[in-house]
């Protein structure tokens, strides 16, 4: 079946720039996801790009897709002590309403 | 606007015994679903609806019904609980319109069954 693939843990000093990687396997998603999830909360959704774009950027997150190799990047320049939680890839199949999620990369941030 | 509410908080249950989690959002959203989150395994996702009574399976229906009598509320019933139900349970909706969507989620039900 489909499956979305990150790396689990990702340590960076504040002021840097961190890159969370994800591969997915389903050429066919429509839709790819990042999301951010805080210690005992649910998860928020930071951005999201569509299929057809290469790049989209919001203020201090940059994702990246690269559709031949089914590769996405969400970098976060200036990352803060507040960036410091678990974020999650996903993606949405075209014509499908099932979102598959990646095991999620523990970002942590050194002061 | 609320947002996505979720009751209860926390659960404990014993093996057998019946519950129902549930889910509330005041967004007119017309998507809602049911995830579970595991260690190490990422959100999995339970059922799904696409708008009052329309529901279908997700990844992992096993031991879980669903019902969406109306828009607002979404609630997972599990018949009988075993210990393999042993999770964070997160309930999100959904709406896609005008190329733009919106997404959230719940703070989550955490569920322990003995």
């Amino acid at each position: 079946g489909e499956d979305v693939e990150q790396s689990l843990f990702l340590s960076v000093r504040e002021g840097d720039s961190s890159v969370i990687n994800c591969t997915y396997t389903d050429s066919s998603s429509t839709y790819l996801y990042w999301y951010k999830q805080e210690p005992g909360a649910g998860l928020q959704l930071l951005t999201y790009i569509f299929s057809n774009m290469d790049m989209k950027q919001d203020q201090r997150l940059t994702v990246l897709l690269n559709k031949k190799d089914k590769h996405l990047s969400l970098r976060i320049a200036d990352t803060q002590t507040g960036d410091s939680a678990i974020y999650f890839c996903a993606a949405l199949s075209s014509g499908t309403y099932k979102y598959i999620f990646g095991t999620g990369t523990r970002l942590k941030v050194l002061a | 606007n609320a947002g996505v509410t979720q009751t209860p908080k926390f659960q404990v249950l014993k093996t057998g015994q019946s519950m129902t989690l549930q889910c509330a959002q005041d967004m007119n959203h017309e998507y809602m679903s049911w995830y579970r989150q595991d260690p190490g395994m990422g959100l999995r996702l339970i059922h799904y609806s696409v708008g009052a009574g329309i529901t279908d399976q997700g990844e992992v229906p096993n031991g879980y019904n669903v019902s969406r009598s109306t828009t607002e509320d979404f609630p997972l019933r599990l018949l009988s609980a075993a210990p393999s139900q042993t999770s964070v349970y997160f309930c999100a909706s959904r709406r896609y319109r005008d190329s733009r969507e919106t997404q959230y989620f719940g703070p989550g039900t955490r569920l322990l069954v003995l």
